[in-house]
């Protein structure tokens, strides 16, 4: 079944440590996204690529940092968490047909202590 | 920031009731797109409209759009329980090819 998926749905952690978050899709979709989303806010894009080695910074500049080695596969990395980092973190994929609608996965809530 | 802003921010209804949302925007868009998030959880894409459409339904959805007011309303009829979420508009800026900027959101409550 076409899905995306992300692992861990929950994460809590210490401050300093490295954490990656992953994003997988089997739709074969080429683009694919990162945003943050504190509790009850919008959504802002920090990471997105147009496909295979293609990985650009979006909207919200982020410590983070992303690589898009495999087609399906678009994994998020903190190298150093700190509890600003705390939050909700959701990748979501694209086609590219001319309906520019994305799919999301259930997201990652990462809480840094 | 070209982000939307979406209003009310909150809204309360019972069910049976229809629930109205409006987005305002800023620049010249491709299409409007309206997603529902249910609590923690990721967003699930309800319907597009695109900048040469006035005018879209799907099920008991029924879009909005107005260029020329750079805004958009969502219309949801005879609203379910099922229906409480937030609700955001997201827009494909003209020259942002793929990249969406998504609105502040509206939390509907449908109470029975």
């Amino acid at each position: 079944e076409a899905d995306i998926y992300q692992t861990p749905r929950y994460l809590v952690i210490g401050t300093g440590k490295k954490i990656t978050l992953e994003c997988s899709q089997t739709m074969g979709h080429d683009k694919m996204y990162w945003y943050q989303q504190d509790p009850g806010m919008e959504l802002h894009l920090i990471h997105y690529s147009y496909g295979v080695n293609s990985t650009e910074k979006g909207d919200l500049s982020s410590e983070s940092t992303v690589s898009r080695i495999r087609t399906e596969h678009f994994p998020l990395t903190l190298e150093s968490a700190r509890p600003s980092h705390t939050s909700q973190y959701l990748c979501a994929s694209m086609g590219s047909g001319s309906y520019n609608e994305q799919f999301f996965g259930p997201g990652t809530r990462l809480t840094v202590l | 920031s070209q982000q939307g802003e979406e209003d009310p921010q909150a809204l309360s209804i019972q069910e049976g009731e229809n629930a109205t949302m409006n987005c305002s925007y800023k620049t010249s868009i491709n299409n409007l797109q309206w997603y529902r998030q249910n609590s923690g959880r990721g967003l699930v894409h309800l319907i597009l409209i695109r900048s040469n459409e006035r005018e879209k339904h799907s099920g008991r959805l029924r879009v909005t759009l107005d260029t020329s007011k750079k805004s958009s309303s969502l219309l949801i009829t005879a609203s379910r329980a099922a229906d409480t979420a937030s609700y955001f508009c997201a827009t494909d800026y003209t020259g942002t090819a793929s990249k969406l900027t998504f609105g502040t959101g509206t939390r509907l409550q449908v109470t029975l």
